[in-house]
């Protein structure tokens, strides 16, 4: 079974509003998860490093006040789009190391497809 | 910083048929490479992998060799089934341990 678990799996929203998307480890403690990004026929683009009890570590070219993660406890991160454009509809993907080393070994969420309207 | 070549897609194949999928990087040292897969409606996971050079990473009937000479990391089955139906995703590990991912190979297997 799953061992990330992402929720929505898939979620509309309206121009202007925010969408939380919640990426929780099951049955293991999480203290680094990954947010992706994913186009149509495109690879997965990290998007930002979420770190339990400290900021989030963003690649270049992401906004951070725009794709606001939060990472509360040792299972769970959220990332939260605020004020959602079309530009920003996408499928959103996170994912957990297997282990702390962090070998390449990652469990990956379902994924969130995010339509803006 | 690391990058990823692999083969584009959509692959279709008959059952039985062999597979290759090719995949080549570009990275600084040696970097351990992956082969990860996401079937329909489900998350990516992990298929093999290979730490160092020579190395030949196997599982489900897949197989991928470390070819440093070349920098590339070619996915092959020998035999592929319907339930192989996947994208497909190469990717080398960084030295700041992030997974670089191809844009992915999609393939689909028909009886």
């Amino acid at each position: 079974g799953a061992v990330v678990s992402q929720h929505p799996s898939w979620v509309i929203c309206k121009s202007g509003t925010s969408v939380k998307i919640e990426c929780r480890s099951l049955d293991f403690q999480a203290t680094t998860m990954f947010w992706y990004r994913q186009f149509p026929k495109q690879s997965l683009m990290l998007m930002a490093t979420s770190n339990e009890g400290s900021k989030a570590t963003y690649e270049q070219g992401v906004e951070k006040d725009k794709f606001l993660i939060n990472h509360a406890s040792l299972t769970l991160s959220t990332l939260t789009v605020t004020s959602a454009h079309p530009e920003d509809s996408s499928f959103y993907i996170c994912s957990a190391p297997k282990d702390r080393a962090n070998t390449g070994e990652l469990f990956f969420g379902e994924g969130s497809r995010l339509t803006v309207l | 910083g690391n990058s990823v070549t692999q083969m584009e897609g959509p692959v279709t194949l008959s059952e039985e048929a062999f597979l290759t999928i090719n995949c080549t990087y570009t990275a600084t040292g040696y970097p351990s490479l992956f082969w990860y897969v996401q079937y329909p409606g489900e998350g990516l996971q992990l298929l093999l992998k290979a730490t160092k050079a020579d190395d030949k990473g196997s599982n489900k009937g897949f197989e991928a060799t470390y070819r440093k000479e070349t920098t590339s990391f070619h996915l092959e089955k020998g035999s592929v089934q319907v339930s192989d139906s996947a994208v497909y995703f190469c990717a080398p590990l960084a030295g700041s341990y992030q997974l670089t991912f191809g844009k992915g190979t999609k393939l689909s297997v028909i009886p």
